[in-house]
Formats: structure tokens, sequence, C-alpha cells
């Protein structure tokens, strides 16, 4: 069963105050890793989708990297705008749920100004 | 960008009442589209996949006949909740996959008195 576990759960920054949220990940062949975020009563809006060990994305403050067993996002001097829920999925490469997401629970992001 | 419209945002129906709520893909044809459930500072939980013309897959534990999922067109799904309680309040939200990714309605918030 494919899982995901993301830390911390709750994460408060000062403004300009550079962190990292962690994604932890168990899939049966990993066809993609997805980083969205989420504001309190919104859908998820797409950041990311990382493919392969090694990669790297940049938008902005955020980097996410990928490895074969964890991802992590890092936000670089955050801005209170950057306040949010982040949320990483991940979808298997094989198996009848081959286009299914499996989310985990999120970081919620707080930056104080 | 493709655009995933999602309707109402809330609604607040009396219990036993039924509630439909409306996916449309605005700029794309969504073959594949994904009906998902979350609770207060819970995961996005996958409740069924729906595919054009056919009949959606129910995830394990979800009522197939309490929440009926209609997919009759490239541009158009629905969930709706029949004779809803109030243990079926919820966010709930719709996907559809475009190209390699997945893009997001901005959810409903459903509230049973």
């Amino acid at each position: 069963e494919d899982q995901v576990t993301q830390s911390p759960e709750a994460l408060r920054l000062q403004e300009g105050e550079s962190s990292s949220l962690n994604c932890s990940y168990t899939v049966s062949g990993l066809r993609g890793l997805f980083w969205y975020r989420q504001d309190p009563g919104k859908g998820p809006e797409f950041l990311f989708t990382l493919y392969s060990a090694g990669e790297e994305k940049e938008k902005e403050r955020l980097k996410a990297t990928l490895t074969k067993k964890e991802s992590f996002l890092h936000i670089t001097a955050p801005k209170p705008e950057d306040s949010a829920t982040y949320l990483c999925a991940v979808q298997a490469a094989s198996g009848a749920g081959s286009y299914q997401l499996t989310f985990g629970k999120g970081t919620k992001l707080s930056v104080i100004p | 960008g493709a655009v995933v419209s999602q309707h109402p945002s809330r609604v607040i129906c009396k219990s036993g009442t039924s509630v439909k709520i409306e996916c449309r893909s605005l700029d794309f044809q969504a073959t594949t589209m994904f009906w998902y459930r979350q609770f207060p500072k819970q995961s996005l939980m996958l409740m069924a996949t729906s595919n054009e013309g056919s009949k959606a897959t129910y995830e394990q534990g979800v009522e197939k006949d309490k929440f009926l999922i209609n997919h009759a067109s490239l541009t158009l799904s629905t969930l709706t909740v029949t004779s809803a309680h109030p243990e079926d309040s919820s966010f709930y939200i719709c996907s559809a996959r475009v190209g390699g990714g997945y893009t997001f309605g901005s959810g409903t918030r459903l509230t049973v008195v």
C-alpha cells in the first residue's frame, strides 16, 4: 500500500527565516511525486512534479528535491503570503490505481511578519 | 492553463436530503475525474474515480449508493450525496487528469444540519 508521511504537521517561521518541509513516501514504483499548495477552503494548487531521484525544481522562493525515499520542499526567505498548507502526493507507476494520487496530511506553514 | 470549475463552493442542507456537486472542465476534455473528501487536518482521501461514459470505481469503504457519480460527458462530472447525514459534512474536491498532471476544483464545503 502506498504511503505518504509529511513532517512537521505545522511550522511557524519568521518572515525571511528559511526552512524545509519533508515528505517521506513508500510506493510500488514511483511515476511521479507532486507538491501542491492549499489555502483554507480552497482546492490544491499545483506547484511541482518530480519524477526521478536527484531531480530538482524551483519556483520563486520554493525548491523541491527528490530522493528514492523522500522529497523536500525548501522555502527560502519566506513571506507571509507563503502561509498555506503544503501537500505532497505520489502516483504509483503501475497497477489498477496507477492514475490515482496518494496524499500526505500536509504541513501547515505560517509565516509571521 | 487547464481549469476545473466546481460548484457550489458552499452548501448547507437538511439531514435526509440530497445534494449535487458539479465539476466542469472549462478548456479541456476530462476523460477521468477523481472525487476526494477532506476532513479537517486530514489528507485528501480518494472516494472514487470516474471515466466518461462508464461506471465509477469506488474506493473501499465508500458507499456507491450514497455517493452517486455521473460522468456523462467529457466536460462534466457530478457527485450526488443522497440522504445526507451530519457525518457526511466535509470538504469535497474534484480533480481531473490533464497531460501528465492533475488539476483540482476549488472544493465544496458541505454542511448537513
